[in-house]
């Protein structure tokens, strides 16, 4: 069975940074290209950025608003992977999912990150 | 900057049929834009529902399908069921850019 599990959300001040990571079992992690989403309080959904498979050369992007500010990497031998956010701001604030990508389909159950002074 | 539009807000009976829509600022949507859909109901995950334009996931029910019409992505639900009530979002892709775009989501009612 997939699953994805998003951890290392909580209270952040403005300015300051948070690493968050998913975690991957059920399927061979390294095969595929890993995505993050994000979803404001009582907002839309928003995606966040990529990473592709070592086999593709572990390419990324990114959505306009976290471009230089966010970076997303991925431990194949690990299943993990990770956003690392920096230079937070109170609009960053949010619940943040990783899905596997090409195609979108599984979901983690989100992990909420707070930015409040 | 790229804007995708969704209806905010649909109604349909049980049993009906009820298309909601996707349209690019950037002009018709084609298959290009691999469109994705996806159902969030309050305080859940989303759910992929469909990729690629008209490709069901496994769990998929078969009354959802999607496709393009007129220019924008569609996703049909046919013989509409009450716990179809949620919302719906679609989800384009910009090649020139390798950007992910989504729309502001419509919210289902089923009534």
């Amino acid at each position: 069975e997939v699953q994805l599990v998003e951890s290392g959300g909580g209270l952040v001040k403005p300015g300051r940074s948070l690493r968050l990571s998913c975690t991957a079992s059920g399927f061979t992690f390294g095969d595929y290209a890993m995505a993050w989403f994000r979803q404001a309080p009582g907002k839309g959904l928003e995606w966040v950025g990529f990473i592709r498979s070592k086999a593709d050369g572990e390419a990324t992007e990114y959505t306009a608003s976290v471009k230089g500010r966010f970076t997303i990497s991925r431990d194949d031998s690990k299943s993990l992977a990770y956003l690392q956010m920096n230079s937070l701001k109170t609009e960053d604030t949010a619940v943040y999912y990783c899905t596997r990508d090409r195609p979108i389909d599984y979901w983690g159950q989100g992990t909420l990150v707070t930015v409040s002074s | 900057q790229t804007v995708v539009t969704q209806e905010p807000s649909l109604t349909v009976s049980p049993g009906g049929t009820v298309t909601l829509t996707c349209a690019s600022s950037t002009g018709a949507v084609t298959s290009d834009y691999y469109s994705n859909w996806f159902q969030q109901k309050p305080g859940q995950a989303p759910r992929a529902l469909i990729y690629s334009t008209n490709n069901k996931h496994s769990w998929t029910p078969a009354r959802f399908s999607g496709s393009l019409l007129g220019g924008k992505a569609a996703l049909t639900l046919s013989g509409v069921q009450p716990e179809d009530e949620a919302e719906y979002y679609c989800l384009l892709y910009y090649g020139g850019t390798q950007l992910w775009v989504f729309g502001g989501g419509t919210k289902l009612t089923v009534l």
